[in-house]
């Protein structure tokens, strides 16, 4: 089965404390790529990945990074986690063959920061 | 001014209705434009993709694109209770760069 996975689904911590979110596809799609969803605000991309060791900024990286060792994994890293970065992160990966696009993404993983 | 700006709804429509959401951008380097529907508590579900200005069909779903006008929309044919949820466009730069409008959430009522 297709699949986006992220992990963990849910996380509390702390301000400071260290943290990185796993996404991984079974796809073995090229482009990856981090969002973050407030309530009112959409979606805004955090990080994107074209393929391995390609990584760019979205509209909204600071205080994320990011690494894609492996075309599968791409994971979100929050050296530093602060309050504002509470929200609801999603990863997805796509494939692009002309006029079609195929995309998934995860279930999201619910971050709150104390 | 946002690069993507997203009729904010709430949009609130009888079953069997014909639905426009619309979105307009500012950004001429946007190639790519797609719209989302995201249900409750769940991740985004790609519903159309295209490249080129014009129409492009899908089922009850019909994604056009004005580039000239810097214009997209997506219309839903015969709207269903099933239907409800939040819609987003989406816009790529041919970099992978993504840009998505706040979203429109729609209900459509039996």
């Amino acid at each position: 089965e297709a699949q986006v996975t992220q992990n963990p689904r849910y996380l509390i911590t702390v301000t400071g404390k260290k943290l990185t979110v796993t996404c991984s596809q079974n796809m073995n799609h090229e482009y990856m790529s981090w969002y973050r969803q407030d309530p009112g605000l959409g979606l805004r991309q955090i990080y994107y990945s074209m393929n391995v060791e390609v990584t760019d900024k979205g509209d909204v990286p600071e205080g994320y990074k990011v690494s894609r060792k492996e075309k599968r994994n791409f994971p979100l890293i929050l050296e530093s986690p602060s309050p504002n970065q509470t929200s609801l992160y999603f990863c997805a990966s796509s494939r692009t063959s002309g006029n079609q696009e195929t995309q998934y993404f995860g279930p999201g993983t619910r971050l709150l920061v104390l | 001014q946002k690069e993507v700006e997203q009729d904010p709804g709430p949009l609130s429509v009888p079953e069997g209705a014909i639905v426009s959401l619309n979105c307009t951008y500012s950004n001429s380097a946007f190639q790519y434009f797609m719209w989302y529907r995201q249900y409750s508590r769940k991740g985004p579900e790609l519903l159309m993709y295209t490249y080129s200005s014009g129409n492009k069909e899908d089922g009850r779903f019909t994604a056009q694109v004005d580039k000239s006008s810097k214009y997209i929309s997506l219309f839903i044919r015969d709207s269903q209770p099933s239907d409800s949820a939040t819609y987003l466009c989406a816009i790529n730069t041919n970099a992978g760069k993504s840009t998505f409008g706040d979203g429109t959430t729609l209900t459509v009522k039996p």
